[in-house]
């Protein structure tokens, strides 16, 4: 049982370049999250996806496009990436009901330069 | 909007001392909490979590956490650190409405635990 998985783990762009940034979940949970972390600024939300088929901006959605293609896999993408865009970033899927935990892939670290 | 304060940017402490690293968040009618620790490079692991009951919440690793809801605080403890628990701790509040249980997280707070 992986949990939440995410490709790749490194990635280096520059300027203008795109990318997309993958992630499958096998625990059948409905909503999946992209956060971004930064040093000092803890995790902000990017977009959310609530169920198959929908998508929600979240806190710094600006740069950013998702895709959420079934139920497992929800993935983020960078149509011209900017330095602002280095950060680590996080696929996270909580689990069903109120007050449940969260599950964390192991984060992919993006460099833009 | 739910928001979460964590004042202690570092915390630096002696290995067997106690801790308390801190967190307030902003009041909601009902609220969920949470602490997750990241240890270097990788993801982010649930420590324990406050939904309801009694306000002290027990987690794994000897953790602890005591929700205050006059202080709109909920701080965590532990009696007796170990260089093993060097990492990152985040707070996190999510109101728990609708279908997303999403979480918003405080800045975090790096534990670093000295010999």
């Amino acid at each position: 049982n992986a949990g939440v998985t995410q490709t790749p783990k490194f990635q280096v762009l520059k300027t203008g370049q795109s990318m997309t940034l993958q992630c499958a979940q096998d625990m059948n949970h409905n909503s999946m999250y992209w956060y971004r972390q930064d040093p000092g600024m803890g995790l902000r939300l990017i977009y959310y996806s609530a169920s198959e088929g929908t998508t929600d901006k979240g806190e710094v959605p600006n740069g950013y496009n998702v895709s959420r293609l079934n139920k497992r896999e929800f993935s983020l993408r960078l149509e011209s990436a900017a330095p602002s865009q280095t950060s680590v970033y996080f696929c996270a899927s909580p689990g069903p009901g109120r007050g449940t935990e969260a599950f964390f892939g192991q984060g992919t670290r993006l460099t833009v330069v | 909007a739910q928001s979460v304060t964590q004042l202690d940017s570092q915390v630096p402490v002696f290995e067997e001392a106690p801790v308390e690293l801190r967190c307030n968040y902003s009041s909601s009618v009902s609220v969920y909490l949470f602490w997750y620790v990241q240890y270097p490079n990788q993801g982010l692991q649930l420590l324990l979590k406050y939904l309801s009951g009694s306000t002290l919440v027990k987690g794994i690793n000897g953790f602890e956490a005591e929700f205050n809801k006059s202080q709109t605080s909920f701080h965590l403890r532990k009696p007796s650190v170990h260089i093993s628990d060097t990492a990152e701790y985040f707070c996190a509040v999510s109101d728990g409405g609708g279908a997303t249980n999403k979480l918003i997280f405080g800045t975090g707070t790096l534990l670093a635990v000295q010999p």
